[in-house]
């Protein structure tokens, strides 16, 4: 069983649009990243979020963790191709074994 | 400051064969840890060292192993390959312990088993 759900699974949109990814699990989490893995490479840390309720902005990218700490989003603003990848959302941090969710491949048409 | 390196980053092997993977860490990371990464699946942890010895295992079977030298580099070895073993693997360093340290991945290797 996945700790961490994720969706849609894959996604195609216009560059220009909106987007939404989610991230969920049914357990509550002290943290919760996300990471961007483009073809070839291994995933880059995107965000950190820790406090419930907490949204973090980067750039174009807005992130929110859930009130009770147990799901996320990420949202993008005015995709651009560029931002095409794999998103994942992990727990875990440092040290700690970091545990990802099933990601969600992000396909930016220009 | 360079960054996490990994070598090779393509490889094929044959089922039954024994296959070692190479990991340099960041400079002064001293924690390398060693994901899976199926086709379509998120990174699976399979363990982690820490000052050369192991700090964590996943679920995967006594065939993986690994090492970390005086250096802090990493190898992980893989026995008895089998078809199942085919994915990239991926290595991440870290400094020392501690809540908030980051994780730093390499580029991966790219395994196939036929």
């Amino acid at each position: 069983t996945q700790l961490l759900e994720q969706s849609p699974q894959f996604l195609s949109i216009q560059e220009g649009e909106n987007l939404t990814v989610y991230c969920n699990s049914s357990s509550v989490f002290s943290s919760l990243q996300w990471y961007r893995q483009e073809p070839g490479e291994g995933p880059v840390l995107l965000v950190t979020v820790v406090t419930g309720g907490e949204v973090k902005k980067l750039k174009r990218l807005t992130f929110q963790f859930g009130d009770a700490r147990k799901d996320s989003s990420l949202h993008i603003t005015a995709a651009q191709p560029g931002d095409t990848g794999l998103y994942l959302c992990a727990t875990g941090w440092g040290n700690e074994k970091l545990t990802f969710g099933t990601g969600t491949r992000l396909t930016i048409i220009p | 400051e360079t960054g996490v390196t990994q070598s090779p980053t393509h490889l094929i092997k044959t089922r039954g064969q024994q296959v070692t993977l190479r990991c340099s860490s960041q400079s002064g990371h001293n924690t390398v840890s060693w994901y899976q990464q199926a086709l379509g699946q998120g990174p699976q942890f399979i363990f982690q060292y820490y000052r050369e010895e192991e700090n964590g295992r996943g679920n995967f079977p006594p065939r993986f192993s690994g090492l970390q030298f005086p250096n802090y580099s990493s190898e992980l070895n893989v026995n008895a390959l089998e078809l199942d073993d085919s994915a990239l693997y991926l290595c991440a360093s870290s400094l020392g312990q501690g809540w908030g340290t980051e994780a730093f991945f390499g580029q991966g290797t790219r395994l196939t088993v036929v």
